[in-house]
């Protein structure tokens, strides 16, 4: 396809369970980005990655959160223990380039932890 | 910290209307500004891009325009249609070394009546 995807589109665990987000970003998108959605809190920035460059994990609420990209294409997020308070919709946005370029969103997960 | 502010959260309008959605930004040190559309169940679609050197953009029936020192962007829409209903949400990029990432503003929750 020729969007950014994302897997699976609706997620719904338990309390104390690991989750595992992913993201296809466009194909030859250099750049990789993860946003939280919350109700009533708008969109929050989470991770960045670029290139082959040290990813900047500075919106990470805690230690919980992770996130890798392979091989400088698919990219997942991680979610351990997961708390209801990280009841949200996960999305991801690909660029060609760092900085000035539009980014391009999937349609997101939507995690439920009960 | 970089906040954006959205005003109105929600508006409704009959078809055929002009309308203006405000966003404000706290830090003028902007890169770029961006307007998106988000309908319900769905990922973000980019509406308009406008750099930091530029004053307004233009695409179709929209138009935003920047006034970087007084730290505002505005969307126009004119000839309002049913499908224009959506969740409107500008975000901003920091002009600040590597960092992409987006600061987003809550949103305009916008319909269009018939």
């Amino acid at each position: 396809g020729a969007g950014v995807s994302q897997s699976p589109s609706n997620k719904v665990t338990e309390k104390g369970k690991d989750v595992e987000l992913r993201c296809d970003p466009i194909s030859g998108h250099t750049a990789l980005y993860w946003y939280r959605q919350s109700l009533g809190q708008g969109l929050e920035f989470l991770i960045y990655f670029q290139g082959n460059s040290a990813p900047d994990k500075s919106g990470l609420p805690s230690d919980r959160f992770s996130a890798e990209r392979t091989g400088g294409s698919v990219s997942t997020l991680t979610i351990q223990r997961t708390q209801q308070e990280d009841s949200a919709v996960y999305l991801c946005a690909s660029s060609p380039l760092a900085g000035g370029d539009t980014q391009y969103f999937g349609p997101g997960t939507r995690l439920t932890v009960l | 910290k970089q906040e954006v502010t959205q005003i109105p959260a929600a508006l409704s309008v009959p078809e055929g209307e002009n309308l203006v959605l405000n966003c404000s930004f706290t830090d003028s040190a902007i890169y770029n500004l961006q307007w998106f559309r988000q309908d319900p169940g769905k990922g973000l679609t980019s509406l308009l891009l406008i750099q930091s050197s530029q004053r307004e953009q233009t695409s179709g029936r929209l138009n935003a325009s920047l006034d970087k020192s007084s730290g505002r962007s505005t969307l126009y829409i004119a000839a309002s249609q049913p499908g224009d209903s959506a969740t409107y949400l500008c975000a901003v990029r920091l002009n600040t070394g590597t960092a992409s990432k987006l600061t987003f503003g809550t949103g305009t929750r916008l319909q269009v009546t018939l």
